[in-house]
């Protein structure tokens, strides 16, 4: 069973500063991994979407990268802003058509 | 926008009662799916529909009962819900259905059960 963590589950920073978040998978066999943005209350945002045979994909100031072989994924983060603040959602597609999500990582980006 | 709208956002109502929740995307997309979210919990996939059939069934107990006229449009079918069945319900659609491709999501149904 693919399970999904997403390391840390908070993180405070302010604003300006690069920063990362980490995502690791059980089972190496994925088709994609995709991160979203969540806003309280709302529902998700795609960001990035990195298929299996794929290193890394990058969007404005995003950066992910994927590592299948050792079931990690981090997204870059460069140069925060308050409108950053959200929780950040890991998820990795297998067999079928199952996304397995994280529990993912709360960001807040202090002014 | 994502392309996938959901309604209607906010729905109370009581354990005795039977309303649905409607799902439309506007992808062209073929794939469609229900999931839910409650507090402290990662997202649960609940029903997969491909090209209008359900495909997947996640073990949902039968007061969630699944509908899809077409590919456009989803609907999830509540009565006799219990308290614990309050969280927020998220449509999502892809172009495919075998998980190769990108996902969108809409903004969800947050749901209370009285």
């Amino acid at each position: 069973k693919q399970e999904v963590t997403q390391i840390p589950a908070a993180l405070s920073v302010p604003e300006g500063e690069n920063l990362v978040l980490n995502c690791s998978f059980t089972d190496s066999a994925i088709y994609n991994l995709q991160w979203f943005r969540q806003d309280p209350g709302k529902g998700l945002t795609s960001l990035l979407l990195i298929q299996s045979s794929q290193r890394e994909q990058t969007s404005g100031r995003l950066n992910a990268s994927l590592d299948k072989s050792s079931g990690r994924s981090t997204l870059y983060i460069a140069a925060s802003q308050p409108g950053d603040s959200a929780t950040y959602l890991c998820a990795v597609s297998t067999s079928g058509s199952r996304l397995t999500f994280g529990e993912g990582t709360q960001l807040t980006v202090n002014p | 926008e994502t392309g996938v709208t959901q309604t209607p956002r906010h729905l109370v109502m009581g354990m005795t009662n039977k309303k649905s929740l409607k799902c439309e995307q506007h992808l062209g997309h073929n794939a469609m799916y229900w999931y839910k979210q409650s507090a402290k919990k990662p997202l649960e996939l609940m029903f997969v529909y491909s090209l209008e059939e359900r495909v997947e069934n996640n073990s949902v107990p039968s007061r969630f009962s699944p509908e899809c006229p077409n590919s456009s449009h989803l609907f999830l079918h509540l009565h006799t819900l219990q308290p614990e069945d309050s969280a927020l319900y998220l449509c999502a659609s892809s172009l495919q259905g075998w998980g190769t491709t990108e996902a969108f999501f809409g903004q969800g149904t947050r749901l209370t059960v009285v």
